[in-house]
């Protein structure tokens, strides 16, 4: 498509509810990453994927929250046991692979998760 | 550890004057640094990069520089409107490769017709 997809574009979950975020990126973007947007904050790195490989995952705050692309281009996160201090806007990013000096993310409008 | 800093408060300008936004940053000599643009309920949108062997870069009404020394940013909107008013980004390649972005907290504007 012409843009970043994410789904659903808003979610309510209860505490302990499991989760899953969808991200259709741009066709041909190699590179996809998530981000977790807290209010009045930037963005906050969670994860990292070229292809179908999860290059980078460090920025994933607990070994609830889990991501995969198994087929390097839809991508998933998953949240297992909600908590409320998941509650944020989940953002995915898709980008050319990087050669000389980077290149600039294309975004999705986000996903806001309310835990209660 | 490596910190971005953008000012806190909102600046609201006249319309037709220039927005001045600084991004400040730490412990780091980026590859290139990033100025994205996003609006209430909407991811942010890329507007310029710049890389560190480069001083400034333009587009359209936007103007960026770099200042590798003062560790420092200046993001510039001339002639400002009021489709202008929004949070405004800045984004390093903070040593971790991969292509990853570190993002600031974002500055708003605000202009007054």
């Amino acid at each position: 498509g012409a843009g970043v997809s994410q789904s659903p574009r808003y979610k309510v979950a209860k505490r302990g509810q499991d989760v899953a975020l969808r991200c259709d990126p741009i066709s041909g973007h190699v590179s996809l990453f998530w981000y977790q947007q807290a209010l009045g904050q930037g963005p906050e790195f969670l994860t990292y994927f070229q292809n179908e490989a999860q290059l980078d995952k460090s920025g994933l705050p607990s070994d609830r929250f889990f991501a995969e692309r198994p087929e390097g281009s839809v991508s998933t996160l998953k949240i297992q046991r909600t908590q409320q201090e998941d509650s944020a806007v989940y953002l995915c990013a898709s980008s050319l692979p990087p050669s000389t000096g980077g290149f600039g993310y294309t975004f999705g409008s986000g996903t806001r998760l309310t835990v209660v | 550890s490596q910190k971005i800093e953008q000012n806190s408060e909102a600046l609201n300008i006249q319309e037709g004057k220039t927005a001045t936004l600084t991004c400040n940053y730490t412990n780091y000599s980026p590859a290139y640094l990033q100025w994205y643009r996003q609006d209430p309920g909407r991811g942010p949108v890329f507007l310029l990069l710049i890389r560190e062997n480069e001083k400034e870069k333009r587009k359209e009404r936007l103007k960026v520089t770099f200042d590798t020394t003062l560790k420092q940013s200046l993001f510039h909107i001339t002639a400002s409107q009021p489709a202008d008013s929004a949070t405004y980004l800045c984004a390093l390649d903070f040593p971790y490769g991969n292509n990853r972005l570190a993002f600031g907290k974002g500055n708003q504007v605000v202009v007054i017709p």
